[in-house]
């Protein structure tokens, strides 16, 4: 099946940094990534829907400034936290979708951010 | 209302029992149905497309019932390496890069040995 990885797969970092994560399609060509956030025993909440060479849509309530995000190919989509704070830990996972796939998304293992 | 709701849980059985999930969707015009499973601290990872004539895929069945918007998931012979988060989603169709894919809360089970 087609891969998706993520780097890194978990990351601390201080309170005011900035983080950035990398989501790729490793064997197919994504049009459209996917970044979701898991808070602990909650399930997955879209957080933002990435198109490549087009700018995010971001969902309600996501501040767009401060989960930057580009997808500049079609095999790579870049998540930055920007002056992450506590709130912001949490498991970020991108999803892909690939040409001529419809509806099957394929999920990255996920990036456990802790901000201390 | 959510789009999608599941059985809160927890679900404690023992090995060898069977097991059944449900989930109900609100979007009648939702085309895809699939069950995710997801282990702790990991990704989902799908576990079954569920289709409108119901499919099993060894001890794992899946049926959808379009009228009542309602999806079920049963695992007979329950193992221990069943233990794990069970994700009932559901996709509303392909509108060209939007995500239309809803989760639901998920369902923990543990199977005690």
């Amino acid at each position: 099946g087609a891969v998706v990885s993520q780097h890194p797969s978990w990351v601390i970092c201080k309170s005011g940094t900035s983080v950035k994560i990398e989501c790729r399609s490793l064997d197919f060509q994504a049009t459209t990534m996917f970044w979701y956030r898991q808070f602990p025993k909650q399930s997955l909440m879209l957080m933002a829907t990435s198109n490549e060479g087009s700018k995010a849509t971001y969902e309600q309530g996501v501040e767009k400034d401060k989960f930057l995000i580009n997808h500049a190919s079609l095999t790579l989509s870049t998540l930055t936290v920007t002056s992450a704070h506590p709130e912001d830990s949490s498991f970020y996972i991108c999803s892909a979708r690939s040409l001529g796939n419809g509806d099957e998304q394929y999920f990255g293992p996920g990036t456990r951010l802790t901000v201390t | 209302r959510k789009e999608v709701e599941q059985d809160p849980g927890p679900f404690n059985v023992p090995e060898g029992a069977t097991v059944a999930f449900n989930c109900t969707y609100s979007n009648s015009a939702s085309q895809s149905f699939f069950w995710y499973r997801q282990d702790c601290r990991k990704e989902p990872k799908l576990l079954m497309s569920v289709y409108s004539s119901g499919n099993e895929d060894g001890r794992f069945t899946a049926q959808l019932n379009r009228a009542s918007q309602y999806i079920s998931l049963l695992i007979r012979d329950s193992k221990l390496s069943d233990s794990a988060t069970y994700l009932c989603v559901v996709h509303l169709g392909d509108q060209t890069g939007a995500n239309n894919l809803f989760f639901g809360t998920g369902t923990r089970l543990t199977v005690i040995p």
